[in-house]
């Protein structure tokens, strides 16, 4: 057990809603990062944020944002559904930017 | 474009002997490599990681060997066990700020008894 929390385990949802996936970091984290990971992409960097404030950016397509609150954990919202956003989505947590990410049991995301 | 990748993508090996992982990266600003394992169903595990001051790590029955000159990472395990059997990912560090990991494609190790 890495100490990252992550819910739900499994989402079923069809195209075009809206989903939030929650992430709770290792107790002392400051950072968390977002990742998905799918069969033809592999695991693919979304974003990361460090006390609150976004850090960096990867491949996140415009209709998903995050964000990181007082209490440090993340949400990661994803809209407008595809059938191709069907993935695993990881979330990754470390004491600041530089150390070893830890990476919580994930949400698997199935759209419909 | 620059990308982590993997020369073997499944690795078969007898209960006992040792694995080596391999690795190969492309961007030789990267200075932070990590090794992670992920069995099914579960999210990546940490394993090892080396800085690009160093060429080489261990830790508990694995060692991780970097060589800069041609852009190699190995991971090396010792007497394996079936527990080990997973898929092992590689990741570099680009951004020099460890924000961002880009990970190679994966290693499937099967170990047999």
């Amino acid at each position: 057990d890495s100490g990252v929390t992550q819910t739900p385990k499994h989402l079923i949802t069809a195209t075009g809603q809206r989903v939030t996936l929650r992430c709770s970091p290792r107790s002392g984290d400051l950072s968390v990062y977002w990742y998905q990971q799918s069969l033809d992409q592999g695991l693919q960097f979304l974003i990361q944020y460090y006390n609150g404030e976004e850090r960096a950016k990867g491949n996140i397509l415009e209709r998903f944002s995050a964000q990181q609150f007082p209490d440090l954990h993340s949400e990661l919202n994803l809209s407008s559904l595809e059938l191709g956003d069907s993935a695993l989505y990881f979330c990754a947590s470390s004491v600041a930017p530089g150390y070893e990410q830890y990476f919580g049991p994930g949400t698997r995301l199935t759209v419909t | 474009g620059e990308s982590v990748g993997l020369h073997l993508p499944t690795l078969s090996v007898q209960e006992g002997d040792n694995s080596i992982i391999n690795c190969a990266y492309s961007n030789s600003a990267s200075d932070y490599f990590i090794w992670y394992k992920q069995e099914s169903g579960k999210g990546p595990q940490f394993i090892i990681d080396i800085r690009s001051n160093m060429d080489k790590r261990q830790g508990q029955r694995v060692t991780v060997l970097l060589n800069k000159t041609v852009k190699h990472l190995s991971l090396q395990i010792a007497a394996t066990q079936p527990g080990d059997s997973a898929v092992y990912f590689c990741a570099e560090n680009r951004d020099n700020a460890g924000n961002m990991l880009t990970f190679g494609g994966g290693t499937r190790l099967m170990v047999k008894p």
